[in-house]
Formats: structure tokens, C-alpha cells, sequence
């Protein structure tokens, strides 16, 4: 089965400046998940999709940060103004079910960097 | 809420020997949990996971976990280390939360194995 698909790779942007990331999960998984991983530390969950709602934000800083899942399929993170303890890689994830035993597959990231 | 303790962010072996790489958690509710590896500029791939029953759950790749309660560690061996093993280990640690999935990731093992 086709994997986790993200775009694009990498991301280079000045502070303040806005940028999205794109997200297509493997086909069938109604969850999906973005994760933020800073250098060094583990990935920390921002947002949980189940279908097209949001199941989990708890940790999405609103006041810069949105998600959408339209149509339950693809995702998009955006980050409008950028910070630049905003560089990291940003991972979407996928699984069968919300269930806490079911496994995520992850993409292979993009790595944003804020200058 | 729950948490993972990775000791060791860093864990060096020769090719050939055992890899020992050790997590701790705190959860107040029985919790499942996973081990995952991530390769340079990839996501993370899943090694294992405990749910219940046996205590001993054997991966991928050769590698094994024994979860043990009363000690409240996962740790992940592996008898016989290999060049390819080189990457980095996240362990991590679920428990059900209203609709959502707590998932929570400790903060990282680099494996390094020496020639």
C-alpha cells in the first residue's frame, strides 16, 4: 500500500511569513494526526482528525497555527505568521481507528526552517 | 496525564553486541505501549507494540520489548547489533482519552553502532 504522502520536503521562510503544508494519508485511515518534532526532542502531538472533524487540538496554537481535513481525506497545515521557534519537522501521521492501540504510519516530514 | 522517560540520548555498541535501550513511563490508566524508529529525514516507522497479554513482544527487525509493570519500564533489546540499526528510538506511551488518543513520545535514543 502507498504510504503517508507529505509535500513539500523542505521549507525555508523568514519570519512572519505564512506557509502551508499538505498532507494524504493512506487511503482508508480516518484518523490523522499532525505532529510537531523540534531538533532533539520527541514529535508532540497539534492536531487529531477523525474523518474531517477534530477530534484533539488541544495543543495547536490557534492564535498562528490552523488545520483542515476537507472531504476526510487530505490535510492542510498552515502556520500564518511564522516564529522562529516555529523551525521543525512536521509530521502527518495515519491510522485505521482512534483507537489508543492502533499503530500510526507516518510521512517522511517536512522540515520547516524560519530565518 | 501520562509520560515517557527515555534514559540515554545517546547509546553507542559495536556491531555484534547488545543493544539495551531503556524507557520508563507514568500513566494512571493501564497503558499501550509502542516503539518507534525513525532513519535520517524519514518519519518514524513502528518496531512494536505491548498491548495486553504477553509481556514479551517481539518486532521487526530482531528486535524485542519486555513491559514490565511493577517496574513501570519497556525496554527494547536487541541480542546482536547491526550496522543497519543505526537510526534513532522513540518510545512512547497511549492511554484513551475521551473520543481521543493520548499518544506521548519521550524524547529520543540516537543508536550509533561501531564498526
Amino acid at each position: 500500500e502507498a504510504g503517508v504522502a507529505q509535500s513539500p520536503r523542505y521549507k525555508i521562510i523568514e519570519k512572519r511569513q505564512s506557509v502551508a503544508f499538505w498532507c494524504n494519508p493512506i487511503s482508508g485511515h480516518a484518523t490523522l494526526y499532525w505532529y510537531q518534532q523540534i531538533l532533539g526532542q520527541g514529535p508532540k502531538l497539534l492536531i487529531q482528525f477523525q474523518n474531517n472533524g477534530v477530534v484533539d487540538d488541544s495543543q495547536l496554537p490557534k492564535d498562528r497555527f490552523s488545520a483542515e481535513r476537507l472531504k476526510g481525506v487530505d490535510s492542510t497545515l498552515k502556520i500564518q505568521p511564522a516564529k522562529l521557534e516555529d523551525s521543525a519537522v512536521y509530521l502527518c501521521a495515519s491510522s485505521t481507528g482512534s483507537s489508543y492501540n492502533s499503530p500510526l504510519h507516518f510521512g517522511n516530514g517536512t522540515r520547516l526552517t524560519v530565518t | 496525564a501520562q509520560s515517557v522517560t527515555q534514559l540515554g540520548s545517546h547509546v553507542s555498541v559495536s556491531e555484534g553486541a547488545l543493544v539495551l535501550l531503556r524507557c520508563n513511563y507514568s500513566s494512571s490508566v493501564p497503558p499501550y505501549l509502542f516503539w518507534y524508529v525513525q532513519y535520517p529525514n524519514q518519519g518514524l516507522q513502528l518496531l512494536l507494540k505491548y498491548t495486553t497479554g504477553a509481556t514479551l513482544v517481539k518486532g521487526i527487525n530482531g528486535f524485542e520489548a519486555e513491559f514490565k509493570k511493577s517496574e513501570t519500564s519497556f525496554h527494547l533489546t536487541k541480542p546482536s547489533a547491526h550496522m543497519s540499526d543505526a537510526a534513532e528510538y522513540f518510545c512512547a506511551v497511549s492511554v484513551p482519552s475521551g473520543s481521543a488518543r493520548q499518544l506521548t513520545f519521550g524524547s529520543g535514543t540516537q543508536l550509533t553502532v561501531l564498526p
